[in-house]
């Protein structure tokens, strides 16, 4: 069983910079585990934010970007508003099913 | 546009069985498949399967195995997924979310069920 892990929380002031990053006890993120981003603001479902590593959906802001770093799979924010202040889930696809990471709380101070 | 609107809130006993259903609008509805999400009170997400709407795939989480079930209805673009035997520890939201080609997008609300005597 594919256990992901991403760090339990983070913090950041308004307007830097911060990565999130989202590993596979399998072994390096590749490609290939399409990885998919979410952003989950308390009260409210997910909502999506980047798929297949690092291409935005039609109404994440340009601030987000996903990549692969270090063999894991990476949200950074850049220019970080108030409003980005939420939990962040990544999800891998491996041997034929999909896992959610166990999410990172993302505080903006 | 695209929208996934889930039926609503449930309360079960222990040992019975709860079908959600979530109805799909704004697109061709065999075209895109489904994944099944639940999130625990104050816990994270978690994939319980995939169903897709125009063959016969459908993929559960080994540890649903035996207790889910998956169904499609074209006529109606709704999705169902059944669990059964329900404990306490079975007790959150359970989220449709569409998915095809790995890329999971459009969300539906959540339905809370709540297992308990």
């Amino acid at each position: 069983q594919t256990v992901v892990t991403q760090e339990p929380s983070l913090t950041v002031s308004p307007g830097g910079t911060v990565t999130l990053t989202c590993a596979s006890s399998t072994g390096a993120v590749t490609s290939g585990y399409y990885p998919n981003w979410f952003q989950q603001k308390p009260g409210q479902a997910p909502r999506a934010l980047i798929y297949s590593t690092s291409n935005r959906h039609s109404w994440t802001p340009a601030r987000f970007s996903g990549s692969l770093l270090g063999g894991k799979a990476a949200l950074t924010l850049s220019g970080v508003q108030p409003e980005d202040e939420a939990e962040y889930y990544c999800l891998l696809y491996n041997d034929s099913a999909w896992v959610f990471g166990g999410g990172t709380k993302l505080t903006v101070l | 546009q695209v929208q996934l609107v889930q039926s609503g809130a449930e309360v079960k006993e222990p040992g019975a069985s709860v079908k959600v259903s979530c109805k799909a609008s704004g697109y061709t509805f065999t075209s895109f498949g489904f994944i099944w999400v639940r999130q625990a009170p104050g816990q994270g997400l978690e994939w319980m399967g995939y169903i897709s709407t125009s063959d016969d795939h459908i993929r559960y989480a080994q540890k649903f195995q035996g207790r889910v079930t998956m169904t499609t209805d074209t006529s109606t673009s709704t999705a169902y997924v059944e669990l059964r035997s329900l404990r306490p520890d079975d007790t959150a939201v359970y989220y449709c979310a569409r998915d095809e080609r790995y890329i999971v997008d459009y969300w539906g609300q959540g339905t809370l069920v709540t297992v308990s005597s």
